[in-house]
């Protein structure tokens, strides 16, 4: 099984509002990553977790708080966020997460978030 | 710090072989060059990974000069289902950090 589950797949929120994206892997992978994308742009790293702790932060506002319950498993929850955050935020995984090294990354399809 | 540079936009025909270089200063010294293809509204796909000379798997080429600072992904025989975004990422020795490339959008026409 080589794939990356992201759930939901397309998410509307008032900048009010209080929700989670979701993403699972059955890998075995112990590096698992968030990022942004927008529209004609290359993914924006967000985070990063290495073994369940949370290894790199990309100075991403605190409105996005990444949390990883086990190993398979990786949650954004997302509060008072701004219309600017309209995105595709895109989770994968890959093996190992050496510094400085890129390793195989496999990318799940991703949740569509508009903020209103 | 690194920084990757590919051209914005390709086109080409079906059946025609295409190569897209994408240029990489600093990168870290065992970092490999990984692309990824991504079609609208997917996210990027795996295609093809190196760290020195030439690698082929079924579906690309990948060419890496002696210096690494460029690499070319070499396609051959594209069809339209090969019309997408092509990105290239490295590692950066200096700061840890991964580099992606602004991404190559690729048209194969028929």
């Amino acid at each position: 099984d080589t794939e990356v589950t992201q759930t939901p797949k397309h998410l509307v929120m008032g900048m009010t509002n209080k929700k989670s994206l979701k993403c699972e892997q059955h890998m075995g992978h112990r590096a698992m990553y968030w990022y942004k994308q927008k529209a004609k742009k290359p993914p924006e790293l967000m985070f990063v977790y290495s073994y369940e702790k949370l290894s790199i932060n990309e100075s991403v506002p605190s409105r996005f708080s990444p949390e990883c319950p086990n190993s398979s498993l990786l949650n954004l929850h997302l509060h008072a966020l701004q219309p600017e955050d309209s995105a595709l935020y895109l989770c994968a995984s890959s093996q190992v997460r050496l510094a400085g090294v890129a390793d195989t990354q496999y990318f799940g399809p991703g949740t569509r978030l508009t903020v209103l | 710090l690194a920084k990757t540079t590919q051209p914005i936009s390709m086109d080409s025909y079906e059946g025609q072989e295409v190569n897209i270089t994408c240029s990489h200063n600093n990168i870290a010294t065992n970092d490999y060059i990984t692309w990824y293809q991504q079609f609208p509204s997917q996210g990027p796909r795996f295609i093809i990974q190196g760290y020195k000379t030439k690698v082929t798997n079924e579906v690309a080429s990948l060419f890496i000069p002696a210096d690494r600072k460029s690499s070319t992904l070499s396609l051959p025989r594209v069809s339209l289902s090969d019309t997408a975004v092509y990105y290239c990422l490295v590692g950066d020795d200096s700061n840890y950090q991964l580099i992606w490339g602004a991404g190559t959008k690729l048209i194969i026409k028929p």
